[in-house]
């Protein structure tokens, strides 16, 4: 079985101050796995893609995440947290071929405080 | 702006109503999804197709028809919906169905909100 599992439902910091959205995975298959924004009213807008090449995997606006493998996880980590951050993210498993099935975690809400 | 429209924005139905959902991408991908995101629940995927044709069906009821007339257009036909079927409708795609390869991207459109009175 797949799953994906967002550890905090909300997450507040204040600006300026470093992000982590914990998300932790099962899978059997190698998985790729992402990590997606959605601001609201707004569609979904990939961040970053892990597929088995380095573990630590830089996307944009600054976000970066490590897969580690022993402790089946994945973490999206920012070190300054700005206003315009505010959303709500997702973490996204994709174990089995030619599918294209994603598996997404329930999401966490990330709230800036100024 | 990730080049994948959805049309309406907004829509509410009556449950003995047929309504459809579009969307249009032209970015050249082969590769086309359903997702539906409710309140409280994590997204969940409806259909894939690719090259046109279905390649999967998750479970999903019949009062949802998919149609891909084309690679640049989707549609999710609507009919005789219950209430609880009230969600956000995402439309996404990319060049390929695995989004695991390389260099290949899912793009999510904007969504549809769907109301079921």
């Amino acid at each position: 079985a797949q799953s994906v599992t967002q550890l905090d439902s909300h997450v507040s910091v204040s600006e300026g101050t470093p992000v982590l959205l914990r998300c932790n995975y099962s899978s059997s298959y190698s998985p790729s796995l992402f990590w997606y924004v959605q601001h609201p009213n707004k569609g979904l807008q990939l961040l970053l893609k892990y597929t088995s090449a380095a573990t630590l995997v830089k996307g944009i606006n600054g976000f970066e995440a490590e897969f580690k493998k022993s402790e089946t996880s994945f973490h999206l980590t920012k070190p300054s947290a700005h206003m315009s951050d505010a959303a709500e993210y997702f973490c996204v498993l994709y174990g089995s071929s030619n599918t294209g099935k994603l598996i997404f975690g329930q999401g966490t809400t990330l709230q800036v405080k100024p | 702006e990730t080049g994948v429209t959805q049309t309406p924005r907004h829509l509410v139905m009556g449950m003995t109503n047929k309504k459809s959902l579009k969307c249009e991408q032209h970015l050249g991908h082969n590769a086309m999804y359903w997702y539906k995101q409710s309140a409280k629940k994590p997204l969940e995927l409806m259909f894939v197709y690719s090259l046109e044709e279905r390649v999967e069906n998750n479970s999903v009821p019949s009062r949802f028809s998919p149609e891909c007339p084309n690679s640049s257009h989707l549609f999710l036909h609507l009919h005789t919906l219950q209430p609880e079927d009230s969600a956000l409708y995402l439309c996404a795609s990319s060049h390929q169905v695995d989004p695991g390869a390389y260099g290949n991207t899912i793009y999510f459109g904007e969504g549809s909100w769907l109301t079921v009175v």
